[in-house]
This record gives structure tokens, sequence and C-alpha cells, in this order.
């Protein structure tokens, strides 16, 4: 069974371009999130999704993030326009149908913003 | 309010020797559930356990062993006889049925050197 992919595994962008982060669940799995770890802090909770809806998005910091999740699969993540204190680690994880069950994670996107 | 505290930030030992890194939370709720992450050097975060508050009793899996205390609402994790392939970032996290949401509250990791 394929473990949650993301792409692209490291970006580097201009403070106030686009960058857009893609995450595949496992194959099955319903719940999928969004974390972010910023450099040397602990990795923050962004947003959760069940299938296509979100089910809490309190962790997206402001409204240039934007997270969907056409047709419960895969799922997008796009900053619009990208600012320096956006670089950091995002991590996407999946769990099946409980929202208790483990969360298997992705490896990352490294997000440098300059 | 919910918190996990991993109040060592890094830790350096031999190896062979055994390590334990330490994990206290707080929340309210009587129902929620510990976890434990490896971040190795690749940069994934690799899963090892999970625990919910009901069960108190201590885990061990080959060289890794846990503690979960709620009296001191602590779920310590001990390596037993070191090796270099431990090295890595060790989060510790809580999640809260309550919130109906399955957003793992995470600390603020420890890191692991292990030296040969």
């Amino acid at each position: 069974e394929a473990g949650v992919t993301q792409f692209p595994s490291h970006s580097v962008i201009e403070k106030g371009q686009t960058v857009t982060l893609r995450c595949d669940p496992i194959s099955g799995h319903d719940n999928l999130y969004w974390y972010r770890r910023v450099m040397g802090k602990e990795i923050k909770f962004l947003l959760h999704f069940v299938k296509e809806s979100k089910q809490d998005e309190s962790g997206m910091p402001n409204n240039r993030f934007l997270a969907e999740r056409t047709g419960g699969t895969y799922s997008t993540l796009k900053v619009q326009p990208a600012e320096l204190e956006d670089s950091g680690v995002y991590f996407c994880a999946s769990s099946r149908t409980d929202f208790q069950e483990t969360q298997y994670f992705g490896p990352g996107t490294r997000l440098l913003v300059l | 309010a919910q918190k996990v505290t991993q109040a060592q930030t890094e830790i350096s030992v031999v190896e062979k020797e055994d390590v334990t890194l330490d994990c206290v939370y707080e929340t309210r709720d009587t129902t929620y559930y510990l976890f434990w992450y490896k971040q190795p050097p690749s940069g994934e975060l690799v899963f090892l356990i999970r625990r919910n508050s009901f069960d108190e009793q201590n885990e061990i899996s080959g060289r890794y062993s846990w503690n979960f205390q709620k009296s001191t609402s602590s779920f310590n994790f001990t390596i037993t006889a070191s090796q270099v392939v431990d090295s890595a970032v060790y989060f510790c996290a809580l999640s809260e049925p309550s919130s109906n949401t399955g957003k793992l509250i995470f600390g603020q990791g420890t890191t692991l050197q292990v030296k040969p």
C-alpha cells in the first residue's frame, strides 16, 4: 500500500509569488490533514478535510492560504501571495474513517520564501 | 487549554546508553489520545505509538518502551541500548475527540543524537 505522498519536495519562491502544494493521501482514507512546522517550532495544525468537506480550518493563518480537496481524493494547498513568514515544512497526513485513528504523514514539502 | 510540552530540546548520548524522552500534556478532557512520532534526517514523520487515555498499561516494542502516567500527565518514551539509527527528532502529540476533529497538538520535539 502506498503511503502519503507530497509534491513538490522542495520549493523556493520569491515573496509575492504563488505556490501550490499537493498531497495524495493513502487510498481509502477519508481524513486528510495539513500541518506546518516553522523553523525550530512545533508542528501546527492547519486544517482537516473529511472527504471533500472542510471539517476544521481553525489553524489556517490567513486568507492567503486556500486548501481544496475536490472529489475527496488528493488535496492542494495554495499560498497566494507568499510572504517570508510562510517559509517552513508543510506536512500532509491521512487517516481512515474515525477522527481519532492514527494519522500517517507524508514526507513534507519544504517551502522557502525569499 | 490543550498543550504538549517536551522540555528537552536536545539530547546527546553514546551508543548503547538508555535514554528517556519526556512528554507532559495538558487537557481538560477525560478521553484523549497520545502519540509519538519519529522524524529521521530524511524528513518524514514516522508513527511509533498511539495510546488512549483509558489504557495506562506501559508498552514495550523491542528497544522502545512507553510509560503513561495519568497522575502526572506524562507519556515518556525510553529507548534502551540506543543505536546511531535512533538519531532523529521525536514528537509527542495529543488529540481530543471532544474537538470533533482529529487534529494533533504537537510538542516542540526533542532532537536525539546518538554518537557511535
